[in-house]
């Protein structure tokens, strides 16, 4: 059974850091397509980051330059390293992977709420 | 960017009935559109992708079409379980986006 688990979220200060991680079973991480995508409190989807198997990267222009995403091969773990962070970056952070249906996301997490707030 | 418009945004239904939901967007996006089903709470769940195609464990009642800038994701005899939000996501052009989705409501 394919499973991704995140963890990492939680209350921290404007202007501070937090490193998500995405723990995968079923499937190899660096042999797919990952992504973390977003959801404030009562709003839509945003799309944050996205990794190729090839090690390619992708950010919206929000996050650029504050958030970094990356993976640990050996531990088969997606990570998103979010530094500098606003108010506005208070969110679900939601992991998902691409498996199964060509490029399209079709394995989630539970996702992981991050609240900035003083 | 490109923008995904959805409609309607709340979708008022009894169990049975049929349920037809828009997205469109504002340049082309090929057939790279996806529909997502979430309930509160909860993770979205892929339900098509690539316009058209069921992503595996999806009921044939859901299917969906289109091509360009304007898709359609059907839903024939709602069941209970089906009252939900629907996302639409184009894959065409980077950044990725969603629509603000529509909501199917008893």
């Amino acid at each position: 059974e394919v499973q991704l688990v995140e963890s990492g979220g939680g209350l921290v200060q404007p202007g501070g850091s937090l490193r998500l991680s995405c723990a995968a079973s079923g499937i190899t991480v660096s042999s797919n397509l990952m992504t973390w995508v977003r959801q404030a409190p009562g709003k839509g989807l945003e799309w944050v980051s996205l990794i190729y198997s090839d090690g390619y990267t992708y950010y919206t222009d929000s996050v650029k330059g504050r958030f970094t995403i990356s993976r640990h091969d050996s531990r088969n773990t997606l990570y998103l390293q979010m530094n500098s962070l606003r108010p506005e970056d208070t969110a679900v952070y939601y992991c998902a992977g691409a498996i199964n249906s060509g490029w399209t996301f079709d394995c989630w997490g539970q996702g992981t709420l991050v609240t900035v707030s003083s | 960017e490109v923008v995904l418009t959805q409609s309607p945004a709340t979708l008022s239904l009894s169990p049975g009935e049929g349920a037809t939901l828009s997205c469109r967007a504002s340049q082309s996006v090929d057939n790279y559109l996806a529909w997502y089903q979430q309930k509160p709470g909860q993770a979205p769940r892929l339900l098509i992708y690539d316009a058209s195609k069921r992503a595996t464990g999806v009921p044939a009642r859901f299917s969906g079409s289109g091509s360009g800038t304007d898709f359609t994701l059907t839903i024939r005899s709602l069941e209970p379980e089906d009252f939900a939000v629907y996302h639409c996501q184009q894959r065409g052009n980077w950044p990725f986006t969603f629509g603000p989705g529509t909501k199917v409501d008893i």
